[in-house]
């Protein structure tokens, strides 16, 4: 059973840089044709979908974050990672990593809150 | 922001066919597969059907989804209780190369 698990600091303060891992268990991160991505959702707000990454180190990101946002995968340790610069106040959300495959996000993380505040 | 529309609330009776519409355009639903995320209170979403219209193993046939154009729907017959939740409808959309999500539907039971 995939398994995928959100870490790093629930609190990061304003202009600083937000740092996540997402440690994948149960499975190979460069198995199959998938697409690893993070998805945040603002407090009582929807989902918004922040960029994906694929086993070969192919990115996409949300064009209203890209200048901020850094995916990155690290496939010795079946572990890919999200970095957020310069954040401030309205970055404050949940952030999930999800497995994406053809039928959709099939494995998500429990979610992790992030709140930026000094 | 969001360029996929979604009502923000539906609701029905136990028993009752609840149908929640997904409006986009030729860019993302006209173009891509739309899937279904249902998010139950303090979880992280599921998907709940994929490509349109195809389900998951394990989930109820109760939950079905259809796609015309540049719109998509979501039905839920039969309602149940535990359907309370909320419901995302998703795209890949080809002009912002990006995944977007509706903002999203509550749906209660009363």
């Amino acid at each position: 059973q995939v398994q995928l698990q959100e870490s790093g600091p629930g609190l990061v303060k304003p202009s600083q840089t937000l740092s996540l891992t997402c440690t994948v268990s149960g499975g190979s991160i460069i198995s199959g044709g998938y697409y690893w991505t993070w998805i945040r959702q603002h407090p009582g707000k929807g989902l918004e979908w922040v960029g994906h990454i694929s086993y070969g180190g192919n990115t996409y990101y949300n064009p209203s974050l890209k200048s901020r946002v850094t995916i990155s995968i690290d496939t010795s340790k079946n572990e890919f990672s999200l970095q957020l610069s310069s954040v401030t106040a309205a970055d404050t959300a949940v952030y999930y990593c999800a497995r994406e495959e053809d039928s959709g996000y099939d494995y998500w993380g429990q979610g992790t809150l992030v709140i930026v505040s000094s | 922001q969001s360029v996929l529309t979604q009502p923000p609330s539906a609701s029905g009776t136990p028993g009752q066919r609840v149908t929640i519409s997904c409006s986009g355009s030729k860019f993302n639903i006209g173009s891509n597969a739309v899937n279904w995320y249902q998010q139950l209170p303090g979880t992280a979403p599921k998907v709940l059907i994929y490509s349109n219209n195809q389900r998951p193993s394990g989930v109820p046939d109760r939950f079905s989804g259809s796609k015309s154009g540049a719109s998509a729907s979501l039905a839920i017959s039969g309602l149940q209780s535990e359907d309370e939740a909320d419901y995302y409808c998703a795209a890949w959309d080809d002009s912002l190369n990006g995944e977007l999500f509706g903002p999203g539907t509550k749906v209660t039971v009363l």
